[in-house]
């Protein structure tokens, strides 16, 4: 079954600080990924996705993402946070036959004004 | 343009007590899920509909039934609540699998649900 793992379940930087959000998945075949963001009260809404090509992804807002299939690895970073990227990140996952997306456990990022 | 729309946003309910969460979702999407949202635990879904006329039990589907009424149209009950159900349900829609590529998933503004 498909899995993915956040390690980092709160990460508190200050306005300016480099970002990197780790997420694992565990899956050796074809992978769709995906980061969302909730903001405060928020839906989730998507940052970025990749399905396959250039593993760099740029998405919204100024965020990246790298996949890095011999690491099972899709990393969220951003080179300089603001107070408004406060929220909770989620990575997600879709492999090989399976019908719907899994998520991993959130990452809460607070940004220090 | 609504996207996927959810209701009611807040629920309170007795130990016992049924109800149905409704979403529906304007954008011809053929796949819909239900989600819920604990902390610590991420979204953990508890059904799908892949297409109309087909459901499918997710990681948590105990204490929950599901219907698909049309394409727009995915409903969630819980048929006797419980205190373990208080939560945020989400209800999503995607297009699903286009071309060997899983589109991504829409979110609705979310449920809050407490059983006391």
């Amino acid at each position: 079954a498909q899995s993915v793992s956040q390690h980092n379940h709160h990460v508190i930087l200050s306005e300016a600080a480099s970002l990197e959000l780790g997420c694992n998945y565990s899956y050796g075949g074809t992978v769709n990924l995906f980061w969302y963001v909730q903001y405060p009260g928020q839906h989730l809404q998507l940052l970025l996705k990749y399905f396959s090509g250039d593993p760099l992804v740029k998405g919204i807002k100024g965020f990246e993402a790298e996949f890095i299939k011999s690491k099972f690895s899709f990393n969220l970073r951003k080179p300089s946070v603001q107070w408004s990227d406060t929220a909770e990140y989620f990575c997600a996952v879709k492999t090989g036959s399976a019908r719907q997306l899994t998520f991993g456990s959130g990452t809460q990022l607070t940004v220090l004004p | 343009n609504a996207g996927v729309t959810q209701t009611p946003k807040f629920q309170v309910l007795k130990t016992g007590q049924s109800m149905t969460l409704q979403c529906a979702q304007d954008m011809n999407h053929n796949s819909m899920y239900w989600y819920r949202q604990d902390p610590g635990m991420g979204l953990r879904l508890i059904y799908y509909s892949a297409s109309e006329g087909t459901t499918d039990k997710g990681e948590v589907p105990n204490g929950y039934n599901v219907s698909r009424l049309n394409k727009r149209e995915f409903s969630l009950r819980l048929e006797s609540a419980a205190p373990s159900q208080t939560s945020v349900y989400f209800c999503a829609s995607s297009e699903g699998n286009v071309g060997g590529r899983y589109t991504e998933a829409f979110f609705g503004q979310g449920t809050r649900l407490t059983v006391v």
